[in-house]
């Protein structure tokens, strides 16, 4: 049983250039969230697409765009990378709408912007 | 908004000693609770929940309870291993009606065990 599986696991890029990070569920949930990981600052909300057809900003949106491919597939993608960005980003999913449903993570992707 | 307020970190501990790691939130409605881990190189994963005022999530020997009058939901342990070193964060989640039920992050706060 696979999970959540990001690609890649780890990735460096120059200043401006692009790239998308991938995400892949097998667990049938209609709700999926990209988060970023920095040191001290915890897991902060960059995407989340509640249901197929349908993705709304997270915290930390700015620099980033998603595409809901499917039911199982969620990417995300940075246009221009900045060094800003250097971070793990972890992608997950859920059921919506139960109670005390939790997420499954992804393993991660270590992300730096040189 | 809904937020999570994790205590400072890290903390070191040696083997066999006891673990309390405080927790505290912020939310609009009645929120789920949730202790996840993350061990090294790895992603979280889910190590205890609670749903409602007063219950209590266990799990490989860790414990908290939900206390609605403190808004708390401290973890603790009796007796912690080498093999507990890793880094602690408490979520919530909280539905409203028509809302996505996405989880709010405590900051983390990493664990040491020495043997």
């Amino acid at each position: 049983n696979a999970g959540v599986t990001q690609t890649p696991k780890f990735q460096v890029l120059k200043t401006g250039q692009s790239m998308t990070l991938q995400c892949a569920q097998d667990m049938n949930h209609n709700s999926m969230y990209w988060y970023r990981q920095d040191p001290g600052m915890g897991l902060r909300l960059i995407y989340y697409s509640a249901s197929e057809g349908t993705t709304d900003k997270g915290e930390v949106p700015n620099g980033y765009n998603v595409s809901r491919l499917n039911k199982r597939e969620f990417s995300l993608r940075l246009e221009s990378a900045a060094p800003s960005q250097t971070s793990v980003y972890f992608c997950a999913s859920s059921l919506q709408g139960t109670i005390g449903t939790e997420a499954f993570f992804g393993q991660g992707t270590r992300l730096t912007v040189v | 908004g809904n937020s999570v307020t994790q205590m400072e970190g890290p903390v070191t501990l040696s083997e066999e000693a006891f673990l309390t790691i405080n927790c505290t939130y912020t939310a609009t409605g009645y929120p789920s609770l949730f202790w996840y881990v993350q061990y090294p190189g790895e992603g979280l994963q889910l190590l205890l929940k609670a749903t409602k005022a007063d219950d209590k999530g266990s799990n490989k020997g860790f414990e908290a309870t939900y206390r609605k009058e403190t808004t708390s939901f401290h973890l603790e342990k009796g007796s912690v291993q080498v093999s507990d070193s890793a880094v602690y964060f408490c979520a919530l989640s909280d539905i409203k009606a028509g809302a996505n039920s996405k989880l709010t992050f405590g900051k983390g706060i990493t664990l040491s065990v020495r043997p």
